[in-house]
C-alpha cells in the first residue's frame, strides 16, 4: 500500500503522560499536514510542512504539541503531558505542491483515548 | 474566517430514497471538495467542484457548486447501506495552504 501510513492506529495513555505519533507521507509529496478530529466535528488544521519546514502553525497547537519533519519524508507529532481534552483523531495527511490543484490525500488516522 | 456550515447535520432514511445535503459559507472559494469518511478511517476525496454553477456526477452523487462560489450542494438517488457515512465538504483557504472543513453531515441509510 503507497497510501498515507500512520502509526499507532490506537493509543491509550494515562493523564500526564507523553505520547508520539507517526507518519509516513506518499512518497515523493512535499507536503505534510496534521489535523485533529474530535467526535461530531470535522477536521480541524493543526500544521503543516513544506519539506521539512515547519511553516504554519494553528493557534490549537498548544506548546505541549511539538511536531517535526526532520528530513522531509516521515513526521512525528509527540504531545506532552497529555490532557483528557486530547482525546481526539489526529490525522495526517500529504499532497504534492501546494493546494489548490493537488488533491490532499489522508490517512487512516491515530486515535488517541486519554484516561 | 473562512467557515463552512453543513446542513442536515444528521440523515436517517431508507435505501433507494434521495437526498440532498448542503454546504454553505458567507466566503468564496476558489474550489470546494468533497470528502467521505467512515468510522475509524481517515477522509476520502470523491470529487473537487472548481467552476461556479459545475455540476459534476460520480454513479448515483451529483455535485453542483454555487454560482457564487459560497455553496455547494450534494445529491444522492436512490441511497444505499453502502452510502452510510461521514460526508464532508473542504474548502482551501486563500493562501492554499491547508483544507478548512466543514462539520459534516452524518448519513445512515436503513435497509
Amino acid at each position: 500500500d503507497t497510501g498515507v501510513s500512520q502509526d499507532p492506529r490506537h493509543k491509550i495513555t494515562k493523564r500526564g503522560q507523553n505520547v508520539t505519533f507517526r507518519c509516513d507521507p506518499i512518497s515523493e509529496h512535499n507536503r505534510l499536514y496534521w489535523y485533529r478530529q474530535t467526535l461530531g466535528q470535522g477536521p480541524e488544521f493543526l500544521t503543516y510542512f513544506q519539506n521539512e519546514a515547519q511553516l504554519e502553525k494553528s493557534r490549537l497547537l498548544s506548546d505541549r504539541f511539538s511536531a517535526e519533519r526532520p528530513k522531509g519524508s516521515f513526521s512525528t507529532l509527540e504531545i506532552q503531558r497529555t490532557e483528557q481534552g486530547d482525546s481526539a483523531m489526529y490525522l495526517c495527511a500529504s499532497s504534492h505542491g501546494q493546494g489548490g490543484g493537488n488533491t490532499i490525500y489522508f490517512g487512516e488516522g491515530s486515535w488517541l483515548t486519554v484516561v | 474566517t473562512q467557515l463552512l456550515e453543513q446542513s442536515p447535520q444528521f440523515l436517517s432514511i431508507q435505501e433507494g430514497e434521495n437526498l440532498t445535503v448542503y454546504c454553505n459559507s458567507s466566503s468564496v472559494f476558489s474550489s470546494l471538495q468533497w470528502y467521505r469518511q467512515e468510522p475509524g478511517e481517515g477522509p476520502v476525496l470523491l470529487v473537487t467542484v472548481v467552476t461556479g454553477g459545475e455540476v459534476k456526477k460520480l454513479k448515483r452523487l451529483t455535485f453542483q457548486f454555487g454560482d457564487a462560489r459560497k455553496d455547494s450542494s450534494l445529491h444522492i438517488t436512490a441511497a444505499q447501506p453502502g452510502d452510510t457515512g461521514l460526508y464532508l465538504c473542504a474548502g482551501f483557504n486563500g493562501g492554499y495552504n491547508k483544507l478548512i472543513f466543514g462539520a459534516g453531515t452524518r448519513l445512515a441509510v436503513h435497509p
